[in-house]
């Protein structure tokens, strides 16, 4: 059965740093999405993607995020100079249409920013 | 201002005991609900899509149900490997899915 991929499953950074987390969706879907989940509260959306560009953001995507779709395959978030709050598991989902079509979520990437 | 309120927080349920998590919502204009199941550490498991008021869907032991307020996952003579927390989900309009905070259950032998 086809699911989205991420690399890494844990990233540890300093303050300051930039971080690029990367993810494969499924492979027929044109519809790309970032959520977060900071530990212990529920999962918040950041970004959609499609026709790479982005069809809708968050107030909490703010400068220091943006998303790429360098190649085919891959989907990346980049967050340029990570605060301690960055802190969570960032899920990258993907979906064969818009919504209310269902996302498919990926494992996600634990970021701990020091 | 919560959109979508999810309860109880946490339950605890014996193998074989049958129960429902809640799932209220508060949008105008919604276009789906969605159910999902989360293991500890992982990522969202789609589970249904309720589009409709009086939609039900049903998946081995779990049934969705919808109003126009409101939604249920009844869970129908639990197993432990049911144990996971079970988050609700609305969109009402562009891209996002909107997530309660998610209903944390426990299934014991």
């Amino acid at each position: 059965e086809p699911e989205v991929t991420q690399t890494p499953s844990h990233q540890v950074t300093q303050m300051g740093q930039e971080v690029i987390l990367r993810c494969v969706p499924i492979s027929n879907h044109l519809y790309f999405y970032w959520y977060r989940q900071i530990l212990g509260q529920k999962v918040e959306f950041l970004v959609s993607f499609y026709n790479n560009e982005i069809s809708e953001k968050s107030e909490i995507f703010d400068d220091q995020f943006s998303v790429e779709r360098p190649d085919g395959s891959n989907f990346t978030l980049k967050i340029r100079s990570t605060k301690l709050e960055d802190s969570a598991m960032y899920f990258c989902a993907s979906s064969q249409d818009t919504p209310p079509r269902e996302q498919y979520f990926g494992p996600g990437t634990r970021l701990t920013v020091t | 201002e919560d959109q979508v309120t999810q309860s109880p927080e946490a339950l605890r349920l014996q193998e074989g005991e049958s129960s429902s998590l809640n799932c209220s919502y508060t949008v105008s204009g919604l276009r789906g609900l969605f159910w999902y199941r989360q293991d500890p550490g992982k990522g969202p498991e789609f589970l249904f899509t309720l589009y409709s008021a009086g939609e039900e869907k049903e998946k081995e032991r779990l049934k969705a149900t919808l109003t126009k307020k409101e939604s249920f996952l009844h869970i129908t003579a639990p197993k432990p490997e049911d144990s996971a927390t079970y988050l609700c989900a609305v969109h009402n309009s562009g891209y996002a899915l909107n997530f309660g905070k998610g209903t944390s259950l426990l299934v014991t032998p």
